[in-house]
């Protein structure tokens, strides 16, 4: 068990360029989650993908943001023009389906920057 | 919905004092319970979690919360801090809903003075 694993760990980017995140789930966990983290604040849910199905997104997700699962292992989230508003950490969580009662586990987290 | 409010941004506190981050919530329908730890440039560890049964919960790293129901509160303690407890703490709440979905509150920095 490699915990859950998210690439890069940093980006620097300029306002208006696309960057695009990875997170690599535990093996076999069902579900997939993306959160924001600003500074000072607490993680918020942005999304979350049950298999490649993604079941949920916040109104936090704007048109700029898209995430994808494509055969349900591992997750990108796309970002499009990017604006400084967008800097933060951007978390990935996996857990296995089920039983609510189930934990979520976190990766590293990608910090993002927009200059 | 549901909320958290952890009431203290910042929490310091003497190297083996005894410790409380609270933590107080707000919900319509019945949730589970969590306590997070994020040490500097890493990602968010579960450090305990309240589900059912008895109210006093036992984590990891000596830490334990205790879910009072009349007081919808959930407050973290530790009797005897160390200086690798440093971190920032995150209380959130998780519904019965198939998305379980976690929701955080804005943390607690707990720092440790020697």
């Amino acid at each position: 068990d490699t915990g859950v694993s998210q690439d890069p760990r940093h980006k620097i980017t300029k306002r208006g360029q696309n960057v695009t995140f990875r997170c690599d789930p535990i093996s076999e966990h069902n579900r997939l989650y993306w959160y924001r983290q600003t500074l000072g604040q607490g993680p918020e849910f942005l999304t979350y993908f049950q298999n490649e199905a993604q079941l949920e997104k916040s109104r936090l997700l704007s048109d700029r943001f898209s995430a994808e699962r494509p055969k349900g292992s591992f997750s990108t989230l796309e970002i499009q023009r990017t604006e400084q508003g967008d800097s933060a950490m951007y978390l990935c969580a996996s857990r296995p389906s089920g039983g609510a009662t189930d934990t979520q586990y976190f990766g590293p987290g990608t910090r993002l920057t927009v200059l | 919905a549901q909320s958290v409010t952890q009431l203290d941004s910042q929490v310091p506190v003497f190297e083996e004092a005894p410790v409380e981050l609270r933590c107080n919530y707000s919900s319509s329908v019945s949730v589970y319970l969590f306590w997070y730890v994020q040490y500097p440039n890493q990602g968010l560890q579960l450090l305990l979690k309240y589900l059912s049964g008895s109210t006093l919960v036992k984590g990891i790293n000596g830490f334990e919360a205790e879910f009072n129901k009349s007081q919808t509160s959930f407050h973290l303690r530790k009797p005897s801090v160390h200086i690798s407890d440093t971190a920032e703490y995150f209380c959130a709440v998780s519904d019965f809903s198939s998305a379980s979905k976690i929701i955080f509150g804005s943390g607690t920095r707990l720092s440790i003075r020697p």
